[in-house]
């Protein structure tokens, strides 16, 4: 019973275009998403959040857009670099029960940017 | 300034042995967390500790799985009587403080893993 779904296992984009990774949930009680990056033997790092009172949150490169009504949320990378290459991670908190540091996470989506 | 330490990196044991996994939060960190990669999986929740409590084990197995954060040394995750099943990535991260509240979750940090293999 999957509450965060990424349904694509891997993503291929070009260097210098908009990377679009995807991002669904069933817990309408989820009051807050991240996205967390990870290379290879390395531990997830954060890389942006938002509250479920947005629909929007931008930090440079990254932007995270947030559809209640679809319960989607989707991060754009732009421009993509080949140092984006890693693996994303959507995630979820909130849903009802969960103590703080309890997040839900999707199964991850492999990003390559070819130079 | 080190990040969040966990040792080993990779573990090797032979069903029915003793894994025990460790954790140093970073410097001034009092909650620690632990979650399991399994492959092809997302990470999932284990546990989640305060110096000397456990505040939420509701991700934890509930058999052969135990977990402490002793007021001295590191978060030890401890797997009893390991079967192949348990072979998975088990990735620690520790927070500041209490905050409550969804901005909260921002302030996890990971460590790098420990790849555990039972053969």
């Amino acid at each position: 019973d999957q509450q965060v779904k990424q349904n694509s296992p891997s993503l291929s984009v070009q260097e210098g275009r908009i990377s679009i990774l995807n991002c669904d949930y069933t817990n309408s009680m989820f009051d807050y998403f991240l996205w967390y990056k990870k290379y290879p033997a390395e531990g997830p790092t954060f890389l942006i959040s938002i509250s479920s009172i947005k629909d929007k949150n931008e930090d440079g490169r990254f932007t995270v857009f947030l559809n209640k009504s679809a319960k989607h949320l989707s991060l754009h990378i732009v421009p993509s670099q080949p140092g984006d290459s890693a693996v994303y991670f959507c995630a979820a908190s909130g849903g009802g029960g969960g103590s703080q540091g309890n997040l839900i996470f999707g199964k991850g989506t492999k990003l390559s940017v070819k130079p | 300034n080190a990040g969040v330490m966990q040792n080993p990196r990779h573990l090797v044991r032979r069903r029915g042995q003793e894994a025990r996994l460790r954790c140093s939060p970073m410097k001034g960190h009092s909650h620690v967390y632990w979650y399991r990669q399994l492959p092809e999986e997302g990470l999932k929740f284990m546990v989640y500790l305060q110096k000397e409590n456990i505040i939420d084990e509701s991700g934890m197995p509930k058999e052969r799985f135990s977990a402490e954060f002793p007021k001295e040394g590191p978060s030890i995750l401890r797997i009893q009587q390991v079967v192949r099943g348990d072979s998975a990535a088990y990735f620690c991260a520790s927070s500041p403080w209490r905050t409550g509240g969804a901005g909260a979750n921002e302030k996890l940090f990971f460590g790098s893993g420990t790849q555990l293999s039972v053969l």
